[in-house]
Formats: structure tokens, sequence, C-alpha cells
């Protein structure tokens, strides 16, 4: 069965920084992208970051550019988002996406999700 | 800035069709987008329905489908079913791992 579990969310001061982690199993880790969405209360999906298999491809949305940074580790099967310079409107439920492919990151989408770390941004 | 747009809200009656639709602000939407389908209920993760414009997840229900539909993403739900009522968002591929969603699209069987 494959799982994803995410953790590391919690309440930070606006500037400050937060590190996610993604646990993963029930699948071969390295053979796939995978992903960060994030969901601001009461709003929609937004897609944050993507990483390809052996971390030769990674891609960011234009409003987390330049401050969070995607990497993982397949011997530890752990996907991780390093969170700079956070601001208020970073505040949301972090989720971790497996993809469907392991090279091309999102161009055939993803299956699994897990259920979402909660980063709140406030002083 | 990219796009993505889905009708805000839509209803339909229990056993009806309804077809949700996804459009991009940088032009007609083609295979080449990958359109991808997740419907979410409250208080719950996404749930992937329907990867590379029509293609099903095995746990995806045979009532929805996907495909193309006068230059946008369509996802059709056919018989719908009381426990259909969510919100459905799509995803689009720009190449260069750039992806973005819609809006969503709140569906309210009634």
């Amino acid at each position: 069965e494959v799982q994803l579990v995410e953790s590391g969310g919690g309440l930070v001061q606006p500037g400050r920084s937060l590190r996610l982690s993604c646990a993963a199993s029930g699948f071969t880790f390295d053979d796939y992208a995978m992903h960060w969405v994030r969901q601001a209360p009461g709003k929609g999906l937004e897609w944050v970051s993507g990483i390809s298999w052996n971390s030769g491809s990674i891609g960011y949305a234009d409003s987390v550019k330049g401050r969070f940074t995607i990497s993982r580790d397949n011997a530890k099967n752990s996907l991780y988002l390093q969170m700079n310079s956070l601001r208020a409107e970073d505040m949301a439920l972090y989720y971790c996406a497996k993809d469907l492919d392991g090279s091309i990151v999102g161009a055939r989408g993803f299956d699994y999700w897990g259920q979402g770390t909660l980063v709140t941004v406030s002083s | 800035q990219t796009v993505v747009t889905q009708e805000p809200s839509l209803t339909v009656s229990p056993g009806g069709t309804v077809t949700l639709t996804c459009a991009s602000s940088t032009g007609a939407v083609t295979s080449g987008y990958y359109p991808n389908w997740f419907q979410q209920k409250p208080g719950q993760a996404p749930r992937a329905l329907i990867y590379s414009t029509s293609n099903k997840h095995s746990w995806t229900p045979a009532r929805f489908s996907g495909s193309l539909l006068g230059g946008k993403a369509a996802l059709t739900l056919s018989g719908v079913q009381p426990e259909d009522e969510a919100e459905y968002y799509c995803l689009l591929y720009y190449g260069g791992a750039q992806l973005v969603f819609g809006g969503g699209t709140k569906l309210t069987v009634l």
C-alpha cells in the first residue's frame, strides 16, 4: 500500500524558515518524481515544486522561486521542502504527491497524495 | 502569469450528466498539456481521477471520463451519484517542470 506521510509543519514567524519532510513507502521511491502542493485555508490547490527521480530536473512555482528548495534522499525514501523567508501567504496545508513518471516532472500527473502538514505563518 | 480557468460552480441532479472544463490562458489545451483531474471532498486530501487527458486510475469509477472539448480539457460525469458532490481541480503541464492547477469547480448534486 502506497503511503505518503508529511511532517514538519507548525507555527513560524514571518521571515523564518521551516523544513517539511515526506516519508514514502509502498513503492520504489527512486523510480518516481515527487511534488509538493499546497492549499491555503478555504482556497484551491497550488502546485509548489517538483523533483525528478534523480534530482536532475526540478521546478518551482513563481510564488516560491528563490525562497523554497525541494530535495530528496532516495536512500531514506524521503522528500523534503526547505522553506526560507516565509510570508503570511505561505500559510497552507502542504501535501506531497507521487508522480506517475520518474524523469519528466509532472508530464503525466500524480496518483497518490499524503494527508498534508499544516504551516502557519504568524507573529 | 499562466492562469487555468474552471467553472467556479456547477449543479447537477442525481443520475444526470455534467461536464466540467479547464481552459488555459496560453491558448487551446491539447494532449501535450497532459490534463489531470482531481476530486477533493471537505477535510480530505485530493484524490486523482484522470491523467493524460483521458486515462483512469484503477480506483476511478467508470462514470468519470476525460476528454478534450473545444480547446479545453473536460471531465464528464455520467449518472452522477450523491457522493460525487465535491470540489474538482484540473492540472496542466507547461513543460520544463512547470505545472498549474485550475481554481477548482464546486459540484453540487441536488
